[in-house]
């Protein structure tokens, strides 16, 4: 199975700041035939249900704002809140598909400073 | 827009099932994966298994004994089985629609609300 470690496990960054959350995962994410990293991000609020933020490792979803992104290939990835805002208090998640069984990371929370 | 609402029995005794159903709302049931997923206090995210429309599953090898989910097309709903529970099982579950790509399952989006599931005696 694949393993996904997040890093770190917490952060807290000044409003407006800039906050980077890193993914690794044991095997690499990249499929040759089609070039595409199987690599999801989440947040997570407190209370409420994950919800999907960025697919194939940078693909932002509809209606998720501009001020996050994600980059990364192979076992390396990032997901970087350009501009931290008080709502993107949450926890984020990566998650691969690459195979059978998808695993998330353990998880990273964010605060404000 | 599709919804997932799911309900289910919250608290149980050590050796009893654990039951969940989730009904989709709004949207294709035809198509994607349809999966459980669960959340122990305070932790991270596990991945349970997943069922189609026609009834094909794939199951998380770590639970694989003890987990059956089933499918009624008709009524646009999936259902969670877990045998034997224990306290290790206390969790919030959540259904989530998986999205299918050309070579594997892809991403969870959208999940329902979540059932909190505790075991104690």
């Amino acid at each position: 199975d694949i393993v996904m470690t997040q890093s770190p496990d917490s952060l807290a960054v000044s409003l407006g700041e800039r906050a980077t959350i890193n993914c690794k995962s044991s095997q690499s994410l990249l499929y040759s035939s089609n070039n595409k990293n199987y690599l999801g991000w989440y947040q997570q609020k407190p209370g409420q249900p994950p919800k999907l933020l960025i697919s194939w490792a940078s693909t932002r979803e509809s209606g998720v704002l501009d001020r996050f992104s994600g980059s990364g290939s192979g076992t390396d990835f990032t997901l970087t809140i350009s501009s931290l805002q008080a709502e993107d208090v949450a926890v984020y998640y990566c998650q691969q598909y690459y195979t059978t069984p998808p695993a998330f990371g353990q998880g990273t929370k964010v605060e404000i400073k | 827009q599709v919804q997932l609402q799911q309900w289910g029995a919250g608290l149980l005794k050590p050796s009893e099932t654990l039951s969940l159903t989730c009904g989709v709302y709004g949207g294709s049931f035809s198509g994607y994966y349809w999966s459980w997923i669960r959340q122990p206090p305070g932790k991270g995210l596990e991945w349970i298994g997943e069922i189609n429309h026609s009834g094909g599953t794939n199951y998380n090898p770590s639970l694989k004994s003890r987990v059956t989910i089933s499918v009624d097309t008709s009524k646009k709903q999936f259902s969670l089985i877990l045998t034997s529970v224990t306290a290790a099982d206390t969790a919030l579950y959540y259904c989530a629609r998986r999205r299918v790509t050309s070579t594997s399952g892809g991403c969870f989006d959208p999940w329902g609300q979540g059932t909190l599931v505790t075991v104690s005696s």
